[in-house]
This record gives C-alpha cells, sequence and structure tokens, in this order.
C-alpha cells in the first residue's frame, strides 16, 4: 500500500522554539495532506488542510500563524510549530489521500510525539 | 456533531472472531462507512470501507444493514495485535479534499486478551 513517512518521529524542544514536522508522500504523488493534532487519550481532531502550490485553509480555532504548513512539492508537505509552549505538546499526524476509482483510501504517517519543555 | 456512535470498549478473546459494531443512522445517500484503527502511539490504519454491499478484504469483513443505518466489523479471528483503538466514520467517497476532512469519533478500543 502506500507509505506516506513522518520526521521525526518525536522531538524535544524548549519553550518558545520552534520545531518543524515533515510530512512525505514515499510512492505517489500527494496534492493534499492533511495535518491531525491527538492529545492524550483523545481522538485526532483535523488541523489543516495543505494544498500543494497553494495556501492551506485550517479549521477552526487553530492559529495560522502559529502553526505554519507549506506544501511546496507533490511529495511533501511540512508543519511548523512556532514558538512552542508546553500546551502544544501532543502527537502530530499527517495523511494523504490516494484515490482509486470513485473512491479513496487516506493513509497515515507514523506520527510524530512533540514535548514542549 | 458526532455522525457515528461506538462502544467505548470491548474485550475480545485470542482466535474469536471480533465484532465491532457502529451505529450511523444521519448518514446520507453518498456517504460511505469508512474503518480505521490506531494502534498505540502510531498512525491510523486503514482497514476497509463499504457503500452498501458487505466487503471483505484480508483484514477483516464489513457487513452494513439494508437501511445502513448500521455496521459492524469484523476481524474474524482476533490475535493479541489486533488490540487498537477502531474508527467508524462516514464520508463522501471522493469529494476532493473534503474527503481527507475525516471526523474521528472517541472510537472503540478493542482489547484481545489470551
Amino acid at each position: 500500500g502506500a507509505v506516506v513517512s513522518q520526521h521525526p518521529s518525536w522531538v524535544i524542544c524548549k519553550s518558545g522554539t520552534s520545531v518543524k514536522i515533515e510530512c512525505r508522500s514515499l510512492d505517489f504523488q500527494a496534492t493534499t495532506m492533511f495535518w491531525y493534532r491527538q492529545f492524550p487519550k483523545q481522538s485526532l481532531m483535523l488541523m489543516a488542510t495543505s494544498n500543494e502550490g497553494s495556501k492551506a485553509t485550517y479549521e477552526q480555532g487553530v492559529e495560522k500563524d502559529k502553526f505554519l504548513i507549506n506544501h511546496a512539492s507533490l511529495t511533501l508537505s511540512t508543519l511548523t510549530v512556532t514558538s512552542a509552549h508546553p500546551e502544544d505538546s501532543s502527537f502530530y499526524i499527517c495523511s494523504a489521500v490516494v484515490r482509486t476509482g470513485g473512491t479513496g483510501e487516506l493513509f497515515f504517517g507514523e506520527g510524530s510525539r512533540l514535548t514542549v519543555l | 456533531d458526532a455522525k457515528t456512535t461506538q462502544p467505548p470498549s470491548m474485550d475480545c478473546a485470542e482466535g474469536r472472531a471480533a465484532n465491532l459494531p457502529c451505529n450511523h443512522s444521519t448518514i446520507s445517500g453518498n456517504e460511505y462507512v469508512y474503518w480505521y484503527r490506531q494502534i498505540h502511539s502510531q498512525g491510523p490504519q486503514y482497514i476497509i470501507h463499504g457503500l452498501k454491499n458487505n466487503e471483505t478484504n484480508e483484514m477483516a469483513s464489513l457487513i452494513i444493514t439494508e437501511d445502513r443505518k448500521s455496521s459492524t466489523l469484523i476481524l474474524p479471528h482476533a490475535t493479541l495485535r489486533d488490540t487498537a483503538v477502531y474508527y467508524c466514520i462516514v464520508s463522501p467517497p471522493d469529494g476532493g479534499t473534503s474527503y481527507g476532512k475525516l471526523t474521528f469519533g472517541q472510537g472503540t478500543i478493542l482489547t484481545v486478551h489470551p
């Protein structure tokens, strides 16, 4: 099946610093990728839709200036958490759609666990 | 708005079939039923999807009621590695970017025990 890879798988940073998380589609092109966030013992929440060559669209309540998304190529989307604070500590997961016929499968990355001290 | 309802947790003995129910009484005519699972500290994994006919693949079977208001995911021979959170999601088949904007509920925590 299609593979979506994230890097890093975990990162620890100091409060106030910025962290970049990469999401790559390894064997297919993804014009659209999605970023989710998952807090401990909670479900996944969609943060934003990353569109290749254009601006990302953010879900309500997600600060676009804090969570910068860049989708510069058909195989790479990046999420940068700017001026990270402890409350940004979470599991960040990206995904991409592979369309087959009239339906699609959504493939997820392995996730990136961010801990802000 | 929660579009699906699932029991919060279920147990299953290893080697037995695990039957996970899902209610989606407000499903629209063009919406598919998708199942994903998430093993601890990993990204979700696609399992199966269907519209109205029962579906089977190498991982599981999906049984959808005739009125499409509920479905059951069946893992025929559960193993310890099937312990995970199972999410039932309804979504349009291919609405461009809208497909990927999945709304995850709380899912069912399936625990497979020896």
